[in-house]
């Protein structure tokens, strides 16, 4: 099945500064990639996804890009605020059903 | 959000008593899932389901089964709850055809097993 490993587990960043999650998976047949934040106590959001016919997506001061020859994808958050402090999990959305493979999650926290 | 509700929201239950965690939504997905939350593992997929009656097991589908007798309600079982089923479960839903749309997830149920 498969897999997805995500890093790091913990991110601190000064408000401001810039934050990059990376994760990587198994399946190359794998087709969508979200992105969701949780904040404590919430339930998962979606905050920006891919498909596997583009590299790169862009949502103000969110991004993420695809390499699918690595296998490889990440989240870029520019000029990041404390309220984008929160879990950030990756996914690999698979080619079947809608099913999602999450990543272990990334603690962000953003320093005011 | 999405028009996803889940009951009870917490519970705490005894071993080996059965539960009942009920997923109802008002936006008529045919895609359904249950995921658990733990600390260090992310969310993990224990059963899904892609319509009425039709279900499948994911990652962690042991110790759980659900049914789904109409489109607006998932149910997951626990048989007999054991302390290793203390998490956060989650429902989601999705409109998916092709296994690309967006997954909403419902409020969540706390449930510790004592």
């Amino acid at each position: 099945g498969e897999n997805v490993e995500q890093h790091p587990s913990t991110l601190s960043v000064q408000e401001g500064d810039s934050a990059v999650i990376k994760c990587t998976y198994s399946d190359s047949a794998s087709n969508y990639f979200p992105w969701y934040k949780q904040e404590l106590g919430k339930r998962p959001q979606l905050i920006i996804d891919i498909r596997s016919n583009v590299g790169e997506k862009k949502d103000q001061r969110i991004a993420v890009t695809l390499n699918k020859t690595a296998k490889h994808f990440s989240l870029h958050i520019t000029e990041t605020q404390p309220e984008d402090s929160a879990v950030y999990f990756c996914a690999d959305g698979g080619t079947s059903y809608g099913k999602l493979t999450f990543g272990q999650g990334t603690i962000l926290t953003v320093h005011p | 959000d999405a028009g996803i509700t889940q009951s009870p929201r917490h519970k705490v239950t005894e071993t080996g008593t059965p539960v009942t965690l009920r997923c109802h939504q008002t936006e008529n997905h045919r895609y359904m899932y249950w995921y658990r939350q733990d600390p260090g593992h992310g969310l993990r997929l224990i059963h899904y389901s892609y319509g009425v009656k039709d279900t499948d097991k994911g990652e962690v589908s042991d110790g759980y089964s659900v049914s789904r007798s109409k489109t607006e309600d998932f149910l997951l079982t626990l048989e007999s709850a054991t302390s290793s089923q203390t998490s956060v479960y989650f429902c989601a839903i999705s409109d998916s055809t092709g296994g690309t749309d967006t997954q909403y997830f419902g409020p969540g149920t706390r449930l510790t097993v004592l």
